[in-house]
């Protein structure tokens, strides 16, 4: 069973940029995409984008578009989250997931554990 | 975008209750739509997968319906561990955008 392991919390401040990485582990997932969700404190989820390691190819949603950068290593087992430009309401838990296996569904069936990203001056 | 609007925001029930979260596309998203357990400062988990397949281990009493922009997910006997906050999302097209949240509270 693949396991995604994430890097430590993050202290930053304003205007700066944080990279959050997203390692597996028991299995391949360079096939597979991998989505970043993110959830401030109290509040909802909010899918962020997704890459597909093993060709690169990146989804960003709209309010991202120009701050998020997702990138895969070249062996395509750990995948890594830049988001620059960082504000205030930036501060949540950023988490990676993956697509399930075998299925059309797109429903993302593993998660790593959670990075704390907190931007304040 | 599409947007998802789930209903309730908040539940209160109590333990063997059956209860019901809703969960609505504003355009078709075939059957596309996942239902997610999330539990404080844990990770979320996925319950149910294109709307009505169980997820490996999810318990049976957890059960999903629907098609095109109307969805449901029911648990038909709560039990003391299902009072959690279920997110529903859909996966038709990117961006995949969640519902925002129901917050299941023991009565």
């Amino acid at each position: 069973q693949v396991q995604l392991v994430q890097s430590g919390a993050e202290m930053k401040k304003p205007g700066s940029s944080v990279n959050v990485s997203c390692k597996a582990s028991g299995g391949d997932i360079s096939s597979y995409a991998i989505n970043w969700v993110r959830q401030a404190p109290g509040e909802g989820l909010e899918w962020m984008g997704n890459i597909i390691p093993i060709f690169g190819t990146t989804n960003y949603a709209q309010r991202f578009q120009g701050r998020l950068t997702l990138t895969a290593d070249k062996a395509a087992t750990t995948v890594s989250m830049e988001l620059s430009s960082l504000r205030s309401d930036d501060t949540a838990v950023y988490y990676c997931a993956k697509v399930k296996p075998y299925s059309m569904s797109n429903a993302f069936d593993v998660w790593g554990q959670g990075t704390l990203v907190s931007v304040s001056s | 975008d599409i947007q998802m609007t789930q209903s309730p925001s908040s539940l209160s029930a109590s333990v063997g209750d059956r209860v019901t979260i809703t969960c609505r596309a504003s355009q078709g998203i075939a059957n596309y739509l996942n239902w997610f357990q999330q539990k404080p400062g844990r990770a979320p988990k996925l319950l149910i997968y294109t709307t009505s397949n169980l997820e490996s281990g999810v318990p049976s009493r957890f059960s999903g319906s629907g098609s095109g922009t109307d969805f449901a997910l029911t648990i038909s006997s709560l039990q003391p561990e299902d009072f959690a906050a279920y997110y529903c999302q859909q996966s038709f097209a990117v961006p995949y955008t969640f519902g925002q949240g129901t917050n299941l509270e023991i009565k």
